[in-house]
């Protein structure tokens, strides 16, 4: 498809289990950029990709949250031990930034996670 | 932490009146995007404005940038009752920092 793909798009967990969210980016972005949402508030910054590298995790709330993207395309966002206060929806975007240049980030639909 | 803040945080409007939304910031800059956000379509770019612009037009919509006074507009022209969102400033630095929102309804 020509846009940022997450699945799934919902995903009711326990508290205390564990989940994997997945993003698919636009073909080409460089860039990968993980969010949080909380209901009523703007997207709160987790952490970044660039290709397959790292470049910044700082907003990730815990050890309990880890992203990866192996292969600098797909990527997906893990949290162990599901508390209640990680319900929340976590999008995805994608982006073209490369060599110090920004551009507008593309969005997908987002993972709704309600743990109980 | 969400350093850019959009004001008002609610604005009610009628259909075909204009829109404005105001959003500041506290730190340095390497552009402002706005982004729409509705139930339909999720998270939606709007209109990027480097930090060495100061006005940019895209449709209906109109972007200031005041990078002396941290400061952001956004103006929608003869809103229509799609518009109704809410509308976020994100400043992008290393990473993009959301501000908190405007929540506008265009009644028709």
């Amino acid at each position: 498809g020509a846009g940022v793909s997450q699945s799934p798009r919902y995903k009711v967990a326990k508290r205390g289990q564990d989940v994997a969210l997945r993003c698919d980016p636009i073909s080409g972005h460089v860039s990968l950029f993980w969010y949080q949402q909380a209901l009523g508030q703007g997207p709160e910054f987790l952490t970044y990709f660039q290709n397959e590298a790292q470049l910044d995790k700082s907003g990730l709330p815990s050890d309990r949250f880890f992203a990866e993207r192996p292969e600098g395309s797909v990527s997906t966002l893990k949290i162990q031990r599901t508390q209640q206060e990680d319900s929340a929806v976590y999008l995805c975007a994608s982006s073209l930034d490369s060599g110090g240049q920004t551009y507008e980030q593309y969005f997908g639909p987002g993972t709704r996670l309600t743990v109980t | 932490s969400q350093q850019g803040e959009e004001d008002p945080q609610a604005l009610s409007i009628q259909e075909g009146e204009n829109a404005t939304m105001n959003c500041s910031y506290k730190t340095s800059i390497n552009n402002l995007q706005w982004y729409r956000q509705n139930s339909g379509r999720g998270l939606v770019h709007l209109i990027l404005i480097r930090s060495n612009e100061r006005e940019k037009h895209s449709g209906r919509l109109r972007v200031t940038l005041d990078t002396s006074k941290k400061s952001s507009s956004l103006l929608i022209t003869a809103s229509r009752a799609a518009d109704t969102a809410s509308y976020f400033c994100a400043i992008r630095g290393n990473k993009l920092i959301f501000g908190t929102g405007t929540l506008l309804a265009v009644q028709p």
